[in-house]
């Protein structure tokens, strides 16, 4: 089956340039995740939607940072004037999301192949 | 005190080795928890569940000891193609997981 696609694979863009980065979940997945990947460090929770509710905004490093979901589809993630430490990888993962009920099967998210953006 | 610390390796080992590592969590309330593997330039895969009574899945086992709060990996009969980080994975809360930095294992032959 389809697992969760994002694009572009690879952006590269010259510092004070907006980008804008997009994933297509799992369908069915109603829990959507973006994260932070720098070279050789761990994921870096950015943001989350869950259905209907409002996003959880709380790891966006900065106001240049947003991100958008259409009902519980897809979901963009927009850096505006980009700047050379959002040189990374962004990866996105969905999940079934059936909280508050705490099970591995519900809480497993599946991640896409991420957005390598490299800001020169 | 990170969340979810991870000894970052390397590991190497050779064909055929078993190879065990750890993890600590600090919160002692998480109730999910998980072990991904990345591969190099890729995303994280789901590698196992952990659950309250260990399990084991073909060559992995893994087990949770939540009175100390760590998790443990281990892989026995090690092949070229486990080499890769390991990333620890723990629920924060209802939603939120936090990812340790990942232990790298080398498998050589």
């Amino acid at each position: 089956g389809a697992g969760v696609s994002q694009s572009p694979s690879n952006k590269v863009t010259e510092k004070g340039k907006d980008v804008e980065l997009r994933c297509d979940p799992i369908s069915g997945h109603t829990a959507l995740y973006w994260y932070r990947q720098r070279l050789g460090q761990g994921l870096e929770f950015l943001i989350y939607f869950q259905g209907n509710s409002a996003p959880d905004k709380s790891g966006l490093p900065s106001d240049r940072f947003s991100a958008e979901r259409t009902g519980e589809s897809v979901s963009t993630l927009t850096i505006q004037r980009t700047q050379q430490e959002d040189s990374a990888v962004y990866l996105c993962a969905s999940s079934l999301g059936d909280f508050p009920h705490i099970n591995p099967s519900t809480d497993t998210q599946y991640f896409g192949p991420g957005t390598r953006l490299t800001v020169l | 005190r990170k969340e979810v610390e991870q000894d970052p390796g390397p590991f190497n080992v050779p064909e055929g080795a078993t190879v065990a590592f750890n993890c600590t969590y600090s919160n002692s309330a998480s109730q999910s928890f998980f072990w991904y593997r990345q591969d190099c330039r890729k995303e994280p895969k789901l590698l196992m569940s952990v659950y309250s009574s260990g399990n084991e899945d073909g060559r992995f086992t893994a087990q949770l000891n939540r009175a100390s709060q760590y998790i443990s990996l281990l892989i026995r009969d090690s092949k070229l193609s486990d080499s890769a980080t390991y990333l620890c994975v723990v629920n924060r809360d209802d939603y939120k997981l936090s990812f340790g930095a990942g232990t790298t294992v080398t498998v050589r032959a």
